[in-house]
């Protein structure tokens, strides 16, 4: 167990349609990332939060958005739903010290998203 | 660009042989190098990193990588597979260049045979 949460495990939508992804990270851990992984993309980074703040951005489409709040837990949204944004999607949390960057990062469960 | 290079989307070896997945990067200045392990329907979970201190690094479960600049290489070894290896593994490389964001290779996927 690595302390991170996600919720849900499972989520099945329909195109168009809009979800939240909720993350809680592990105590005391002021980095919050996002992931998906899908089978033909792989693991991508999609964006990082610390203490509040946006830090990092990667392959992140418009249509995703996150935020993390004042109790550190971060919701990732993903609207207009398309068939190809069904993956895996992880959040994964570290202790934060902006730019240390040996740090190791712990991953949740992950949510797994199916738009149909 | 910084990039990694999983050679093997799929390795398979017998369980008791020796385990070697390969992992090479290109980074222009010294980097930190991670290996990370998947197990079915479980999040990644961290196996070892170099952070530039010895360059043969021990990681969890048996695990070993050793960082060789002149290869640009950090392959993944162990000596005696046992079935419970059975995942999928990713290397990742951060640095400046990335502005320390990790990146992942595409992972191996390691199939142990009875």
């Amino acid at each position: 167990d690595s302390g991170v949460t996600q919720t849900p495990k499972h989520l099945i939508t329909a195109t168009g349609q809009r979800v939240t992804l909720r993350c809680s990270p592990r105590s005391g851990d002021l980095s919050v990332y996002w992931y998906q992984q899908s089978l033909d993309q792989g693991l991508q980074f999609l964006i990082q939060y610390y203490n509040g703040e946006e830090r990092a951005k990667g392959n992140i489409l418009e249509r995703f958005s996150a935020q993390q709040f004042p109790d550190l837990h971060s919701e990732l949204n993903l609207s207009s739903l398309e068939l190809g944004d069904s993956a895996l999607y992880f959040c994964a949390s570290s202790g934060g010290l902006a730019g240390a960057s040996s740090e190791t990062q712990y991953f949740g469960p992950g949510t797994r998203l199916l738009v149909l | 660009a910084q990039s990694v290079t999983q050679l093997g989307s799929h390795v398979s070896v017998s369980e008791g042989a020796l385990v070697l997945l390969r992992c090479n990067y290109s980074s222009s200045v010294p980097p930190y190098l991670f290996w990370y392990v998947q197990y079915p329907n479980q999040g990644l979970q961290l196996l070892l990193k170099y952070t530039s201190a010895a360059t043969l690094v021990k990681g969890i479960n048996g695990f070993e990588a050793e960082f060789k600049k002149s290869e640009t290489s950090f392959h993944l070894t162990k000596p005696s597979a046992h079935m419970s290896d059975a995942a999928e593994y990713f290397c990742a490389v951060s640095d400046l260049g990335s502005n320390y964001q990790l990146i992942w290779g595409a992972g191996t996927k390691l199939i142990i045979k009875p």
